[in-house]
């Protein structure tokens, strides 16, 4: 039978490789989007953020490709090492949303990155 | 420059019993944000608070569950007659302004267990 209850995604990288992590986001008036790293009994940790002005922001090691007509959000990690591991999150915002919409941020589900040395 | 303080790191109560999760934002912030994740899910938000104010608490159970930040002294979230359904991660977030784009900077939660 079916197996009730909710089962991350997950992503298996060899050291070294690149990394892709996919989202979809829910909501099409959300103009801000953010991804967090958590390790086990951490919080989530800022990686890189973009606006929905823009399709693609780097960072150190990491860039974010937003592509808004499909609604969807990737965070690529280049040379992907061992410290990586981790629970992976998109958040949104939708700041336009007035009074206080700021801060109140949507969270996807969370895709599980486990890299193998 | 220490982070967000969340304490305790684990929490076990009874049913029936109270539990209180205190939160020191980073220094400098004002805006505190509660959120609750449950196993295996992105975390929802829960309040909103400024200094002796309640912003937006839209994410908050209407019953046994309340927040504050009071002038002197960490953001405390309080749990009433805590229930089995309440067992889960409350982590606290801050930021230095409230505006679009403001970074978020999260503690390391409170593990609550109701037993």
């Amino acid at each position: 039978g079916e197996s009730v209850g909710l089962h991350l995604p997950t992503l298996s990288v060899q050291e070294g490789d690149n990394s892709i992590i996919n989202c979809a986001y829910s909501n099409s008036a959300s103009d801000y989007f953010i991804w967090y790293k958590q390790e086990s009994g951490k919080g989530p940790q800022f990686i890189i953020d973009i606006r929905s002005n823009m399709d693609k922001r780097q960072g150190q090691r990491v860039t974010v490709l937003l592509n808004k007509t499909v609604k969807h959000l990737s965070l690529q990690i280049a040379a992907t090492q061992p410290g990586d591991s981790a629970v992976y999150f998109c958040a949104e915002n939708n700041s336009n949303a007035g009074g206080t919409s700021y801060g109140k941020l949507t969270f996807g589900q969370g895709t599980i990155l486990t890299v193998h040395p | 420059n220490a982070g967000v303080m969340q304490n305790p790191r684990h929490l076990v109560r009874r049913r029936g019993q109270e539990a209180r999760l205190r939160c020191s934002p980073m220094k400098g912030h004002s805006h505190v944000y509660w959120y609750r994740q449950l196993p295996e899910e992105g975390l929802k938000f829960m309040v909103y608070l400024q200094k002796e104010n309640i912003i937006d608490e839209s994410g908050m159970p209407k019953e046994r569950f309340s927040a504050e930040f009071p002038k002197e002294g960490p953001s405390i979230l309080r749990i009433q007659q805590v229930v089995r359904g309440d067992s889960a991660a409350y982590f606290c977030a801050s930021s230095l302004q409230y505006g679009p784009n403001e970074k978020l900077f999260f503690g390391s939660g409170t593990q609550l267990s109701v037993l």
